[in-house]
């Protein structure tokens, strides 16, 4: 069974500072990696796609990385704003479907 | 529609009644999945559907737990008599199979 691995689990920082944050999964037979946001009482927004042939995958502010040999990926956002306040979810997918961590939830003061 | 589309977006049920939530995935997408989001826990995988094959139904938690999908396309996840523990926000997904999952808003079901 998959086991996914979200750290750190609560992140607070400034507006304007980078943020890092960190996934780890325990079975390395994965087709891609999702990376999603949740808003407080929301459904998923998938953010970025990182199939397992790829090492990163970028999208405006937003990096992810991949290192499936090791199980990692890691997602970067660039100079954080208030409204990227929420919880961001890892998702490897194996052969039946994703699996979750426990989320990062990111507060960004203005 | 242009998203998967849930429906009701809240359920407040009395324990002990069944309850119906829809899901209307994404034209085309060939695999539909549900899953249960627990109150500060993370999504748990209850069942999955591809194309006409027999569902995957391996993560129901209880053989109260039932779903069909209906020529391919529309899913609904009923529940016969509902626990307090079946308070959760449940969410469906629809995927074209190769790249990636798309979610929907989720249902939050409230059972008192």
């Amino acid at each position: 069974k998959q086991e996914v691995t979200q750290i750190p689990a609560a992140l607070s920082v400034p507006e304007g500072e980078n943020l890092v944050l960190n996934c780890s999964f325990t079975d390395s037979a994965i087709y891609n990696l999702q990376w999603f946001r949740q808003d407080p009482g929301k459904g998923l927004t998938s953010l970025l796609l990182i199939q397992s042939s790829q090492r990163e995958q970028t999208s405006g502010r937003l990096n992810a990385s991949l290192d499936k040999s090791s199980g990692r990926s890691t997602l970067y956002i660039a100079a954080s704003q208030p409204g990227d306040s929420a919880t961001y979810l890892c998702a490897p997918e194996g052969d039946r479907e994703l699996s979750f961590g426990a989320g990062t939830t990111v507060t960004v003061r203005a | 529609g242009a998203g998967v589309s849930q429906s009701p977006s809240n359920k407040v049920t009395e324990k002990g009644k069944d309850v119906e939530l829809r899901c209307d995935p994404i034209s085309g997408h060939t695999a539909l999945y549900w899953y249960r989001q627990s109150l500060g826990q993370g999504l748990e995988f209850l069942i999955y559907f591809q194309g006409n094959s027999a569902p995957d139904k391996s993560g129901l938690p209880s053989d109260r737990f039932s779903a069909e999908r209906t020529g391919g396309s529309v899913s609904t996840l009923t529940i016969q008599r509902t626990q307090q523990e079946d308070s959760a926000v449940y969410l469906c997904a629809s995927s074209p199979g190769t790249f990636g999952y798309t979610f929907g808003s989720g249902t939050r079901l409230t059972v008192v």
